[in-house]
């Protein structure tokens, strides 16, 4: 049974090119989510899917950022026109669908680390 | 407001001592989830447990126990005989469960660098 999968690990990318970051839940998990890790610091949660809908992107800044979870394939995190800011560690998490209002366990990708030159 | 806090930044420990992570969470919610997470060098996030605010009974899973204390607002992780494979970043995180159903508030500590030397 395959964890989260992230790819790729490594991305590097000049300013403003794009840059985008797949992830492909656990078998049965149907909601996805994004969190950012900056050197250093804990994870900053970004933004939470479901198939075809974003459900909460609370965490998402307003530009230049997108999430989708289309109905077949992996959920994709789009960033366009990156700046070194952007560098970081985004993290991919999956979970159940949720039973009765409880939070289920998310569960990590691995990461992908992104270098902006 | 939610908030975590892991005031270690790091800990430094020799091989086969016991070693305690703190973790001091606010929340106004009276129902809430409690997490840990190991980040090894690898770097993938490896889930360690889940506490809901209602059992406050102690956890023991071989050499990590955790210690619930809502009078205090901590969830202090304990490795017990510390072995050089536990080296890593440990996040502690809250996530209430209360308000929408559609919400993600999964809010994460700093983490706390552990580093244990044979």
């Amino acid at each position: 049974n395959a964890g989260v999968m992230q790819n790729p690990r490594h991305l590097v990318r000049r300013r403003g090119q794009e840059a985008r970051l797949r992830c492909s839940p656990m078998k049965g998990h149907s909601h996805v989510y994004w969190y950012r890790q900056l050197p250093e610091e804990g994870l900053k949660f970004m933004v939470y899917l479901q198939k075809e809908n974003i459900i909460d992107e609370s965490g998402m800044p307003k530009e230049r950022f997108s999430a989708e979870f289309p109905k077949e394939g992996p959920s994709i995190l789009r960033i366009q026109q990156v700046v070194r800011g952007d560098s970081a560690a985004y993290f991919c998490a999956s979970s159940p669908p949720r039973a009765g209002g409880t939070k289920n366990i998310q569960y990590f990708g691995a990461g992908t680390r992104l270098s902006v030159l | 407001a939610q908030k975590v806090t892991q005031a270690q930044t790091e800990i430094s420990v020799v091989e086969k001592e016991d070693v305690t992570l703190d973790c001091v969470y606010e929340t106004r919610d009276t129902t809430y989830y409690l997490f840990w997470y190991k980040q090894p060098p690898s770097g993938e996030l490896v889930f360690l447990i889940r506490r809901n605010s209602f059992d406050e009974q102690n956890e023991i899973s071989g050499r990590y126990s955790w210690n619930f204390q809502k009078s205090t607002s901590s969830f202090n992780f304990t490795i017990t005989a510390s072995q050089v494979v536990d080296s890593a970043v440990y996040f502690c995180a809250l996530s209430d469960d209360i308000g929408s159903y559609n919400n993600n508030d999964m809010r994460f500590g700093a983490g706390t660098r552990l580093t244990v030397k044979p």
